[in-house]
Formats: C-alpha cells, sequence, structure tokens
C-alpha cells in the first residue's frame, strides 16, 4: 500500500483554467504538507495543516487554496492557472514524534 | 530562521570509492535532521535522520551520517558507491519554530561512474 497518495501524477492544462490536486495518506499521521518544486529542484514549503487545522501558508498567491477534508487528506485546488505555476507538486505527511516526513510521488504541472 | 546548505551542486565518484555528500545547517535548539534521495520523475525517499543519540546515524541502503554539532554539519556517506546510488540527495532540518516545516538544501546531484 502506497503512504502518501497523489493524484494526478501529471496534469496538462491551458492558462486560465482551474484544476485540483489530490493527496491522501495511510499513515495516520497529523500533519501534511504541500511543497513545490521548481524547475531548478529547490523545495519550497506552501502549506502545512496539523489535524485539519491550517499551521503553514506561505506567501504564494491566493489561486492556491489548500483544502483538508479532515486527518488523512490534504487537497491543493488552483485557480486562474498561469505559467508560472508549471511545477512539481509534493504532497507529504509527518509526525512530530518519529520525525521524518513522507512523501507522495509528485504531480507534474504543466501550464501552457 | 532555519537553514541548510549543500555546498556541491555535483559530486561525481567511482564505482566502488566511497562518497561524501555536505551539508551544513543553521537552527535555533536542537537540530532535527534529515537525508532524502530523489530519482528521476519520483518522490523523495527516507534515508536517514538524526533527533538525537549517536552521532553517526545508519540508514537506509549501506547510508550513514554524521552529525558534527560543533561544525553544524550532517554530511551523509556511504562506504562503497554504486551506480544505482546516483541521484539528487536533500538535505533537510525540520523547524519546529514554525509548524514542523521541513527547510531543504538546495540538492546535491551525485553521479557514481562505473
Amino acid at each position: 500500500d502506497t503512504a502518501v497518495s497523489q493524484t494526478p501524477k501529471y496534469l496538462v492544462t491551458q492558462m486560465g483554467n482551474d484544476k485540483s490536486i489530490k493527496c491522501e495518506q495511510n499513515l495516520g499521521h497529523d500533519t501534511m504538507y504541500w511543497y513545490k518544486q521548481d524547475s531548478k529542484k529547490f523545495l519550497k514549503i506552501m502549506f502545512s495543516y496539523n489535524n485539519k487545522e491550517l499551521i503553514i501558508n506561505e506567501t504564494v498567491p491566493n489561486r492556491f487554496s489548500p483544502k483538508s477534508p479532515d486527518k488523512a487528506h490534504l487537497n491543493l485546488h488552483i485557480n486562474s492557472l498561469e505559467l508560472g505555476d508549471s511545477a512539481v507538486y509534493f504532497c507529504a505527511s509527518s509526525q512530530v514524534e518519529s520525525g521524518e516526513a513522507f512523501f507522495g510521488q509528485g504531480t507534474r504541472l504543466t501550464v501552457v | 530562521a532555519q537553514s541548510v546548505a549543500q555546498p556541491e551542486d555535483q559530486v561525481n565518484v567511482a564505482e566502488g570509492n566511497p562518497l561524501t555528500v555536505k551539508c551544513t545547517y543553521s537552527v535555533s535548539g536542537n537540530p532535527y535532521l534529515f537525508w532524502y534521495v530523489q530519482y528521476p520523475n519520483r518522490g523523495l525517499q527516507f534515508l536517514l535522520k538524526y533527533i538525537t543519540g549517536d552521532n553517526l546515524v545508519k540508514g537506509s541502503y549501506g547510508f550513514e551520517a554524521e552529525f558534527n554539532k560543533s561544525q553544524t554539519s550532517f554530511h551523509l556517506k556511504k562506504p562503497s558507491a554504486l551506480v544505482s546510488d546516483s541521484a539528487l540527495y536533500f538535505c533537510a532540518v525540520r523547524d519546529d519554530n514554525y509548524g514542523q516545516n521541513f527547510v531543504f538544501g538546495p540538492g546535491t546531484r551525485l553521479s557514481v561512474l562505473p
């Protein structure tokens, strides 16, 4: 069983569209994250939720909106997509006591 | 704010030779340090962590890392490199002052040459 799964793996869409990326973890972790990896492979935190509560909300455009319906899910909705949104988006989860974060396989978003 | 530096963009090593990928960090408080590996078109895979205890930490696939508090370093090592170790390696620190955010270094690309 995949610990952290996100869908879709690839997403190609036109500018101006709205899209969502879904993430689910079956590890029972309390904390979930969204990271963005740019073309230079830098990883930067976007959002973090702990028990469905928003903990980290980095300086990202408000076109990006995370939603956590329950502790095991953290979805990312993006409105009015722009060319600069093209990147790989990673979902992750962690438990404070155990330490490490577990990452999904990533969603490669390409805006054309 | 916590930060992580990986001074080498690229490390080349011959198969069978020992490898070292360097990492230095800056944190307030106790450091929680991690190494991850990313293969092409894949997610990040956890290799090892230092939370407390022995300064030499052993992890997956024969990797180990040495925590050095005085030098604020957490270098990744392997005694004998394999071609299959070629990948992108990230050092990270967990920032417990900011929602258990994982702050990543810029990554080091390891190439193991046959």
